[in-house]
């Protein structure tokens, strides 16, 4: 499986914007970049996703490389909801299309 | 957007008795759920992938015979944890998605074996 790299954990302060890098040098072109998170007890749930080009949605902006060997996910101004755990997954539509998540990075959102 | 729809979302039972967990797709066909299970401060750990009308295709080291998944529509796919032991206690979450777009994932069951 490609594999992804984040940093383990993060700080930002509130209503600040944050930046969380993903490496993934070893990506093919058939991987979608995925990011999902995770509230504490509960499911992940879809942030963003991208191929190629930067994507932005209501919930936050993906900045990609322009070799896509690594990606950023911008949330824009952080509030204490954003607290949560980050997975940054490569999504290969052209084989298996497991998702597999790492360890994510853990944002810890101070006020 | 989509939603997954998993009940219960929490169940507590007793050593050696089975448990069924029901994963649905509320507003889209999902030819394809995946099963996870999480442990206290861990990631998500892929468990098997449900297909409908066919077997799962379970992950190294999942027991298909401990972990009995049926995806017998389009709409629904049920995890069954048998004879469960205090070791099988996690939080299991489920998911849908086509090949494309996002991943829809299920609140999650947090399962206690007493």
């Amino acid at each position: 499986d490609a594999k992804t790299t984040q940093p383990n954990s993060m700080e930002s302060n509130e209503e600040e914007p944050v930046h969380l890098p993903c490496n993934h040098s070893t990506i093919s072109g058939t991987d979608y970049i995925h990011w999902y998170r995770q509230l504490p007890s509960q499911g992940p749930e879809y942030v963003i996703h991208g191929l190629t080009s930067n994507v932005n949605n209501r919930m936050a902006s993906l900045a990609i490389a322009e070799d896509r060997k690594s990606s950023t996910l911008i949330l824009h101004r952080a509030t204490l909801r954003d607290a949560a755990v980050y997975y940054c997954i490569l999504r290969d539509v052209g084989g298996d299309d497991k998702i597999i998540f790492g360890k994510g990075t853990r944002l810890h959102i101070l006020p | 957007g989509a939603v997954v729809s998993q009940h219960p979302s929490r169940v507590i039972c007793k050593s050696g008795t089975s448990v069924k967990i029901e994963c649905r797709s509320l507003d889209f066909q999902a030819t394809t759920m995946f099963w996870y299970r999480q442990f206290p401060k861990q990631s998500l750990m892929l468990m098997a992938t449900s297909n409908e009308g066919s077997k799962a295709t379970y992950e190294q080291g999942v027991e298909k015979d401990k972990f009995l998944i049926n995806h017998a529509s389009l709409t629904l796919s049920t995890l069954t944890v048998t004879s469960a032991h205090p070791e099988d206690s996690s939080f299991y979450i489920c998911s849908a998605s086509d090949r494309v777009t996002e991943a829809f994932f299920g609140q999650g069951t947090r399962l206690t074996v007493v």
